[in-house]
């Protein structure tokens, strides 16, 4: 079992729904990323979070300690937010598996 | 007295990105120490420094890594280009002299993609 699990591991959806990704994990941490890679590789920092919840522009994260979970929200989806979405422990220097969103028009 | 300070904490780069690490001695400690900490495992020596000369450097990569100390004090270690088991914390450590007990920064983690 992974230390760091995210789902779903694929997303498709139509442009403006809200979208959830869910990231688990099993090892005590300071802090958690969550990371954006588009087609071509580039990797965007989104957010590092070690409580409670942020927002930027449409995306919104937050993390719960106790249940070692966080989750990333996108909403009003856009085909531009079509990417790769990492959550990584960069302490532990692990990551999860990543979710391939694609919007649609 | 202000301990060994190293920036930045952490770092994410895709493989074959460069990077670099900075860091800053406690004041009149001659000797530098980079160390690599693959996690799960202890400190490898990557490049001792005495003043701005280099001690020992036999376990530095030097096809992708290099490191300087030009006015014996700062030091930057690059990695260019960067792989994937580049990831690792990336310790500092400074000394009086070569002898000397070793006061370690906290660390640079980086994270290879």
């Amino acid at each position: 079992k992974n230390e760091v699990e995210q789902s779903p591991q694929n997303l498709t959806a139509q442009e403006g729904e809200f979208i959830t990704i869910n990231c688990s994990y099993s090892v005590g941490i300071s802090a958690l990323h969550w990371l954006q890679q588009h087609p071509g590789g580039g990797i965007v920092s989104l957010f590092m979070l070690s409580s409670g919840k942020k927002k930027h522009g449409r995306l919104i994260a937050t993390i719960n300690i106790q249940e070692k979970h966080s989750s990333l929200h996108i909403t009003a989806s856009h085909p531009r937010d079509s990417a790769v979405y990492i959550c990584a422990v960069p302490d532990k220097l692990i990551f999860g598996t990543g979710t391939r969103l694609q919007v649609f028009p | 007295e202000a301990g060994v300070a190293q920036s930045p904490r952490y770092k994410i780069i895709e493989k074959r990105q460069s990077v670099a690490f900075w860091c800053n001695p406690i004041s009149g400690h001659a000797t530098l120490y980079w160390y690599q900490q693959i996690l799960g495992q202890g400190p490898k020596l990557l490049i001792q420094f005495q003043n701005n000369g280099v001690v020992d450097d036999s376990q530095l990569p030097k096809d992708r890594f290099s490191a300087e100390r030009l006015k014996g004090v700062d030091s930057t270690l690059k990695i260019q280009p960067a792989k994937l088991e580049d990831s690792a914390v990336y310790l500092c450590a400074s000394s009086l002299d070569t002898d000397g007990t070793q006061y370690f920064g906290p660390g640079t983690r980086l994270l290879v993609l």
